[in-house]
């Protein structure tokens, strides 16, 4: 099956700063690649869908990136209502898909 | 529009099987669209994708959860249900149900179920 590892952790930011978060598949899942926020108890959110394909409704200063095995989601001036959890998902292997182990970002 | 909700037992007890329902509102499961799909988050973690199912029946499970899952469609109700049987406090979670269309762009609300005696 394919593993879904996320950098950092973890990050602490400030409001307008730049944030990127990268994700890596254990193989290829050319652009099979989507975006979830999540804040403290509730649903997930889906952000980013294909890789790159903003959902309908998310600010435009959320951008994601990559193909293959490697990716990225960008905040480009972070507001205060992103400090959240950002989780990659595969949907390669789709109905079989796994998600990465998430990254929080939260207030320096 | 299209809404989720998650029923069922919020305590189960070790050994037996957790049983949850997530009834879909405002739009058809039969769908051929989409498949339908069950995640949990044990307290503080992540993401943990359970199994998903389509309205024909079909389904797929997580290989790790496989030998104690069961995944069912009622299309006469719009609803999809969860067992899970064998629980220890290691299933104790907030289950959430959501909507598959190659990402998950549509969820319940979650329901948490703890195991304890």
């Amino acid at each position: 099956d394919i593993q879904m590892t996320q950098s950092p952790s973890s990050l602490s930011a400030s409001v307008g700063d730049r944030v990127t978060i990268t994700c890596r598949a254990s193989q290829s899942i050319s652009s099979y690649l989507n975006w979830y926020q999540q804040k403290p108890g509730k649903a997930p959110k889906l952000l980013i869908y294909a890789a790159s394909s903003l959902q309908s409704g998310v600010p435009s200063r959320f951008s994601g990136s990559g193909s293959g095995t490697d990716f990225t989601l960008t905040i480009s001036s972070l507001q205060p209502e992103d400090f959240a959890t950002y989780y990659c998902q595969q949907s390669y292997s789709t109905p079989q898909i796994t998600f990465g182990p998430g990254t929080k970002v939260d207030i320096k | 529009q299209l809404q989720l909700q998650e029923s069922g037992p919020g305590l189960v007890k070790p050994s037996e099987t957790l049983s949850l329902t997530c009834t879909v509102s405002g739009g058809s499961i039969s769908s051929s669209s989409y498949y339908w799909g069950w995640i949990r988050q044990p307290p503080g973690k992540g993401l943990e994708w359970i199994g998903s199912i389509y309205y024909s029946g079909s389904t797929y499970y997580n290989p790790s959860l496989k030998s104690r899952v069961t995944i069912s469609v009622d299309t006469s109700k719009n609803q999809f249900s969860l067992k899970l049987s064998s629980v220890t406090a290691a299933d104790t979670a907030v289950y959430y149900c959501a909507r598959d269309y190659s990402n998950y762009d549509l969820w319940g609300r979650g329901t948490l179920v703890t195991v304890s005696s």
